[in-house]
């Protein structure tokens, strides 16, 4: 079964809206989580890592002001688009290292898939 | 220059037949490696990491050359449900950057 949940799993909102995307380990502590975007046909671009208890460390050329992300607590990371606009479209993954696991296996999330109009 | 490159192909091949994939990195710092498998409008799943010495698993076999800096994945007598996105994969930093390629589709057809 899934090891990391996302929600929701989509979602449409209007311009200049915020939207929240919630990132859950299910049966483990993360200290670390990773936030993705991937356009259609294109790879997985990290745009930060969400590190528990501090700030998330961003990507280049990742706004941090337009992607607010909060790890509160052991297993649940957030990401809040602001002001999101049609250019924000797209599909967002978490994904989460589980300790104990196989060397350097990501656990993903089902992934978010976001429509601005 | 992209951390990882793929061909992304799609390669259509028939049921039972042999087919390789190729994957390139950049950074000679790079330390470990993965395939990883995506299906349509999932998310992304390992399927294999990939040592040194190159390792094999059941049809699957990935080898890594780090003198040129790519790293391979074969797949014998592939099955109708290989078909998907192949993802290189590769991490910086000891486990906290993770970077992927654009993947390669896979389509095995009967």
């Amino acid at each position: 079964g899934a090891v990391v949940s996302q929600h929701p799993s989509r979602v449409i909102c209007k311009s200049g809206t915020s939207v929240k995307i919630e990132c859950r380990s299910l049966d483990f502590q993360a200290t670390t989580m990773f936030w993705y975007r991937q356009f259609p046909k294109k790879s997985l671009m990290l745009m930060a890592t969400s590190n528990e208890g501090s700030k998330a460390t961003y990507e280049q050329g990742v706004e941090k002001d337009k992607f607010l992300i909060n790890h509160a607590s052991l297993t649940l990371s957030t990401l809040t688009v602001t002001s999101a606009h049609p250019e924000d479209s797209s599909f967002y993954i978490c994904s989460a290292r589980r300790q104990g696991g196989l060397a350097g296996e990501l656990f993903f999330g089902e992934g978010s898939r976001l429509t601005v109009l | 220059r992209k951390e990882v490159e793929q061909d992304p192909g799609p390669f259509n091949v028939p049921e039972g037949a042999t087919v390789a994939f190729n994957c390139t990195y950049s950074n000679s710092a790079s330390q470990s490696f993965f395939w990883y498998r995506q299906d349509c409008r999932k998310e992304p799943k390992l399927l294999m990491s990939v040592y040194s010495s190159g390792n094999e698993d059941g049809r699957f076999t990935a080898q890594l050359n780090r003198a040129s800096q790519y790293i391979s994945l074969l797949i014998r007598d592939s099955k109708l449900s290989d078909s998907a996105t192949y993802l290189c994969v590769v991490n910086l930093y000891n486990f906290n950057k993770f970077y992927f390629g654009s993947g390669t589709k896979l389509n095995v057809k009967p």
